[in-house]
């Protein structure tokens, strides 16, 4: 069974302290891997896709990696206003075409 | 530009009591349209998709159903709302294009009680 697991589950961080959010993936034909983030009661938003192992993108203070099992998302010097939970999903190639595969999400939180 | 709408943002239903989310979307033409709940820490999950004006596959059998009934209209419904519907549903868009990224709409918070 196809399978995205994010971890942790929750962060803390003091503003200006790094870290990274890991997405595992056991998926058959993987043919992208998406980050979003997701801002209370709101839809997710956007951030990067992934599609090849040893890609990476960044965007601010951001940046997303890819391997063949796993993608992480770098946070470099978090502000208060990165807390949000970010989403990573794979897309996989099913009968009924591209199908996104969501994991539960990593809450991130950075306090002053 | 494209943009997607989505109806009401929060909604307080009785169990048995009917249910119809509307989501549109502006500035494209023939997208493929989804509909995802999200219940608390659990992910994201597909409910039905669209990839044209009356073709609608559902992902999980449930107490839901789906209709676009124009090109840029995708309607969530239930005849008779069970507890276990309350969550928060999502519309979302993409080109039809294989493997581009979803836009989503603001999301609908359902409580049924």
């Amino acid at each position: 069974e196809d399978q995205v697991t994010q971890s942790p589950e929750a962060l803390r961080l003091q503003e200006g302290e790094s870290s990274s959010l890991n997405c595992s993936y056991t998926v058959s034909g993987l043919r992208g891997l998406f980050w979003y983030r997701q801002d209370p009661g709101k839809g997710p938003e956007f951030l990067f896709t992934l599609y090849s192992a040893g890609e990476e993108k960044e965007k601010e203070r951001l940046k997303a990696t890819l391997t063949k099992k796993e993608s992480f998302l770098h946070i470099t010097a978090p502000k208060p206003e990165d807390s949000a939970t970010y989403l990573c999903a794979a897309s996989i190639l099913t009968g009924g075409g591209n199908k996104l595969t969501f994991g539960t999400g990593t809450q991130l939180k950075v306090e002053l | 530009s494209q943009t997607i709408h989505q109806w009401p943002a929060t909604l307080v239903q009785p169990v048995g009591s009917p249910l119809s989310l509307e989501c549109t979307v502006e500035g494209t033409s023939n997208p493929n349209l989804y509909w995802y709940r999200q219940a608390a820490g659990r992910g994201l999950q597909l409910l039905f998709y669209s990839v044209g004006i009356g073709q609608i596959s559902s992902e999980v059998p449930q107490n839901l159903s789906a209709s676009r009934p124009q090109d840029r209209q995708f309607i969530l419904s239930s005849k008779k709302l069970l507890l276990s519907d309350s969550g928060f549903y999502l519309c979302a868009w993409r080109p039809g294009r294989e493997n581009e990224k979803l836009f989503f709409g603001s999301g609908t918070q359902l409580s049924v009680l």
